[in-house]
């Protein structure tokens, strides 16, 4: 699986919009681009993912460049209840699914 | 629905002891995983399985460590004669189908494990 390169830390005033850039240079045409956040002692929770085209659900949307080395994901108006560690994933289809995780971005949301 | 459950939540065991952690997916989810978070760390993969069998075991860290899955449904881990750097969460997950991108993991809250 391609190896993605994210800021070990940001900080976003509460009710602006939080946005994660994440770097996926060496990712493949059949690689997804996951994005998981973790909030302290919980597991993981999945936001949402993408192949080539931007994606919007009800918790985040995700901007993935044109030739695919990077992405953003959007918090569109971050609550405190934001502040998590966020991890970009970039997953092979049909080899088990298992994520890899690398060190993630801190986000504090600040009031 | 429920979601992944875990369970215990807390365990604390001596050093050489063996110990089980218990995973129970949610239900008609085929694929399920193991990882860990030690303090510090970022999660690591451990094993998935397809059904009751685990086609990938390759983040199992030595032969102490074991996993089986019965029914397709629940799980046990097992860490034989614990060492104080297996001290960490263990976090289970499921996801309905695991060649599918599209399909995410759910996880579990965990079990947080203490060697002494």
């Amino acid at each position: 699986d391609a190896k993605t390169t994210q800021p070990t830390s940001m900080d976003c005033a509460e009710g602006r919009a939080a946005n994660l850039p994440c770097n996926h240079s060496t990712i493949s045409g059949n690689e997804y681009v996951y994005w998981y956040r973790q909030i302290h002692s919980q597991g993981p929770q999945y936001i949402i993912h993408g192949l080539k085209n931007n994606e919007t659900n009800e918790m985040a949307s995700l901007i993935i460049t044109e030739d695919r080395k990077s992405s953003t994901l959007i918090l569109p108006h971050a609550t405190l209840r934001d502040t998590a560690v966020y991890y970009c994933i970039v997953r092979v289809v049909n080899q088990g699914g298992k994520l890899i995780f690398g060190q993630g971005t801190e986000l504090s949301v600040k009031p | 629905g429920a979601g992944v459950s875990q369970s215990p939540s807390n365990k604390v065991t001596e050093k050489g002891k063996d110990v089980e952690l218990r995973c129970d997916p949610i239900s008609g989810h085929t694929a399920l995983y193991w990882y860990r978070q030690s303090l510090g760390q970022g999660l690591e993969f451990l094993i998935y399985f397809q059904g009751n069998s685990a086609p990938d075991k390759s983040g199992l860290p030595s032969d102490r460590f074991s996993a089986e899955r019965t029914g397709g449904s629940v799980s046990t881990l097992t860490i034989q004669r614990t060492q104080q750097e297996d001290s960490a969460v263990y976090l289970c997950a499921s996801s309905l189908a695991p060649t599918a991108a599209i399909y995410e993991q759910y996880f579990g809250p965990g079990t947080r494990l203490t060697v002494t």
